[in-house]
């Protein structure tokens, strides 16, 4: 069974305080990893993709990384408008469906 | 691109009656659509899984005679809730993936059903 653990649950940053979230995952075979954002009351919105090891992808102030047993969302000099939870999920040849972490919700405070 | 929408945002019943939610994908043709619920402080629960032109693929434990769905068309599925109940009351998602089963899904913006 596949099973994705997302640390820490809840984080509270000052504006410019970078940091990372953690998704840990264990599954079989791994086909995909995905990261979304999701602000209260809305559905997740899509920002990355990673398919192997060592992969990184950068969209503005995000970066996530990816290795055989985790990945991370980099956060740098966040701002407020980034406050969200932030949500990690797996998709594998066996279960051929996503599995969601809980998700660590992001707080930045001006 | 990739974009989702969901009708309604947000709807309001009485428990017994039905309720259609509605899933697009406004600019890309989705040969899988999926369903979720998330309740609140928790992450998202797949309900179902529907390809185009096919019976869905329920989640054990999903009443598959009290969620109907139907994927129609490339670019349309549908939930309806049958005889909702209070306990029905959640938030609702879809997502839609372009092709295969490995690539991203891009999700709606969610409806919040309310059974009274």
């Amino acid at each position: 069974e596949d099973q994705v653990t997302q640390s820490p649950e809840a984080l509270r940053l000052q504006e410019g305080e970078s940091s990372s979230l953690n998704c840990s995952y264990t599954v079989s075979g791994l086909r995909g990893l995905f990261w979304y954002r999701q602000d209260p009351g809305k559905g997740p919105e899509f920002l990355f993709t990673l398919y192997s090891a060592g992969e990184e992808k950068e969209k503005e102030r995000l970066k996530a990384t990816l290795t055989k047993k985790e990945s991370f969302l980099h956060i740098t000099a966040p701002k407020p408008e980034d406050s969200a939870t932030y949500l990690c999920a797996v998709f594998s040849g066996s279960a051929r469906q996503l599995t969601f972490g809980s998700g660590t919700q992001l707080t930045v405070l001006p | 691109g990739a974009v989702v929408s969901q009708h309604p945002s947000w709807v309001i019943c009485k428990s017994g009656t039905s309720v259609k939610i509605e899933c697009r994908s406004l600019d890309f043709q989705a040969t899988t659509m999926f369903w979720y619920r998330q309740f609140p402080k928790q992450s998202l629960m797949l309900m179902a899984t529907s390809n185009e032109g096919s019976k869905a693929t329920y989640e054990q434990g999903v009443e598959k005679d009290k969620f109907l769905i139907n994927h129609a068309s490339l670019t349309l599925s549908t939930l309806t809730v049958t005889s909702a109940h209070p306990e029905d009351s959640s938030f609702y998602i879809c997502s839609a993936a372009n092709s295969g089963s490995t690539d991203t899904q891009y999700f709606g913006p969610g409806t919040r059903l309310t059974v009274l």
